[in-house]
């Protein structure tokens, strides 16, 4: 079975500074999909980022990226100019590709990301 | 496209009590997920609808849980003989059946059993 961990409960950044997340997972397919959530307090989760395991390209959206590192089973979020807005908790997610094809995500245990002014 | 609604947003019950929840996806989603969340951790699989067909369901889903989805459209979630531990946010996705098929997330449904 597939688990995803993430060991930071909580973060800290200054506002304008950049912040990392950090996601490990385990897994024995080769293909598969990672993703970013945000959930804001008292609000919906929506996705930050995707990245496809096959491609060997980090995925960049804004200021969102990430640092996947297929061999080491590692997939971490850089946010980089920090807004107060992106205060949230932030969940790392796994989607395999090969077993049913249920498209059920396995999320992290999250990591809430507080935004200093 | 008004996004994933849920209802209701808050339910507080006395242990024992059946409960029903609502979901309604995105119009054109074929996929329907529930998830549970408990305080300070991440989602997790409940259950899985491809349009009207319940495709799998996790361990987590005991028998006092019931899910369906009648003509593919919205979606049920109920819980019978509630216990205190089944106090968690419960959160509906939808998606589209393609290779990468990005959930669109509800509000969810807190659930606080007394």
């Amino acid at each position: 079975a597939q688990t995803v961990t993430q060991s930071q409960p909580e973060m800290s950044v200054q506002e304008a500074e950049t912040v990392t997340l950090s996601c490990t997972y385990d897994t024995s397919e080769s293909d598969y999909y990672l993703f970013w959530y945000k959930q804001p307090p008292s609000r919906q989760m929506i996705l930050v980022i995707r990245q496809e395991a096959y491609k060997q390209q980090n995925a960049t959206e804004n200021r969102f990226s990430v640092n996947f590192q297929k061999a080491a089973k590692s997939f971490s979020l850089k946010i980089s100019d920090s807004q107060l807005g992106d205060a949230a908790m932030y969940f790392c997610a796994y989607r395999s590709l090969t077993s049913s094809n249920t498209g059920k995500l396995i999320f992290g245990q999250g990591t809430t990301l507080q935004v200093k002014p | 496209d008004t996004g994933v609604s849920q209802d209701p947003r808050h339910k507080i019950t006395k242990r024992g009590q059946n409960v029903t929840f609502r979901c309604d996806p995105i119009s054109e989603h074929n996929r329907l997920y529930w998830y549970r969340q408990t305080l300070g951790q991440g989602p997790e699989f409940l259950t899985y609808f491809q349009n009207e067909a319940q495709l799998e369901k996790s361990r987590l889903l005991s028998d006092r849980f019931s899910a369906e989805r009648p003509k593919g459209s919205f979606s049920t979630l109920e819980i019978q003989r509630t216990e205190q531990g089944d106090s968690a946010m419960y959160l509906c996705a939808s998606s589209l059946f393609i290779p990468y098929n990005e959930q669109f997330f509800g509000p969810g449904t807190r659930l606080t059993v007394l």
